[in-house]
């Protein structure tokens, strides 16, 4: 609907397991992000990627990596979670400032459940 | 950094009335300002957003106005429906670059009943 596809949908993964989130953009963005939302906080920004290159990294645990293999594609590398990662993670994209470069466009998000 | 707090948590008005969410930013130096709308199992929304060289915006039964003195900006939803009730989120942003850095309210849960 929005242009920007995540999967899973859902994932319930052991605290030992390595898993990874796949987001994808339709719209010809440039830059892509990483939320989590958490029941009863603001979504937290992870990481930011602008033309592929990282550029924001909210001190996140290093148990979570991204990667941006083109502008289309992002992932987030999960491993070794704790249960209290557990929470819904939405990736976004936005084009750059040489248009609007600010509205930002969410997937519907994958619910992630860590035992 | 940039703090964004919004008000109500919960809000429950009936069909047809008006219905408005709060939100306080504390960077002088933020510039934009996007509502966004949660459904259910969906990810957020945009319905409207206002930059800070206008003090006012509208888009049928929504509008939003913004005080940059004050650092406030207001969601306002007039003949509120049903399909209205979900999870409304406030942000702010100082990003103009290629990418931009959105700050976010804790949410308004608004309940339109019949």
């Amino acid at each position: 609907e929005t242009g920007v596809t995540q999967t899973p949908r859902h994932l319930v993964m052991g605290m030992t397991n390595k898993k990874s989130l796949k987001c994808e953009q339709h719209l010809g963005h440039n830059a892509m992000y990483w939320y989590k939302q958490s029941a009863k906080k603001p979504l937290e920004l992870m990481f930011v990627y602008s033309l592929e290159e990282r550029v924001e990294n909210n001190s996140v645990p290093s148990r979570f990596s991204p990667e941006c293999p083109n502008s289309s594609h992002l992932f987030l590398h999960l491993h070794t979670l704790q249960p209290e990662d557990s929470a819904l993670y939405l990736c976004a994209s936005s084009q750059g400032a040489r248009t609007s470069g600010n509205e930002q466009f969410f997937g519907p998000g994958t619910r992630l459940t860590v035992l | 950094g940039e703090n964004v707090e919004q008000h109500p948590s919960t809000l429950s008005v009936q069909e047809g009335d008006s219905a408005v969410i709060k939100c306080t930013y504390s960077d002088s130096a933020s510039n934009y300002f996007p509502w966004y709308k949660q459904e259910l199992g969906k990810g957020p929304q945009l319905i409207i957003d206002i930059r800070s060289n206008v003090g006012e915006k509208k888009d049928q039964r929504i509008a939003v106005t913004l005080n940059k003195t004050a650092k406030h900006f207001s969601l306002h939803i007039t003949e509120t429906q049903p399909e209205d009730s979900a999870v409304y989120f406030c942000a702010a942003s100082k990003g103009t670059g290629t990418a931009s850095k959105l700050t976010f309210g804790t949410g308004t849960r608004l309940q339109v009943t019949l």
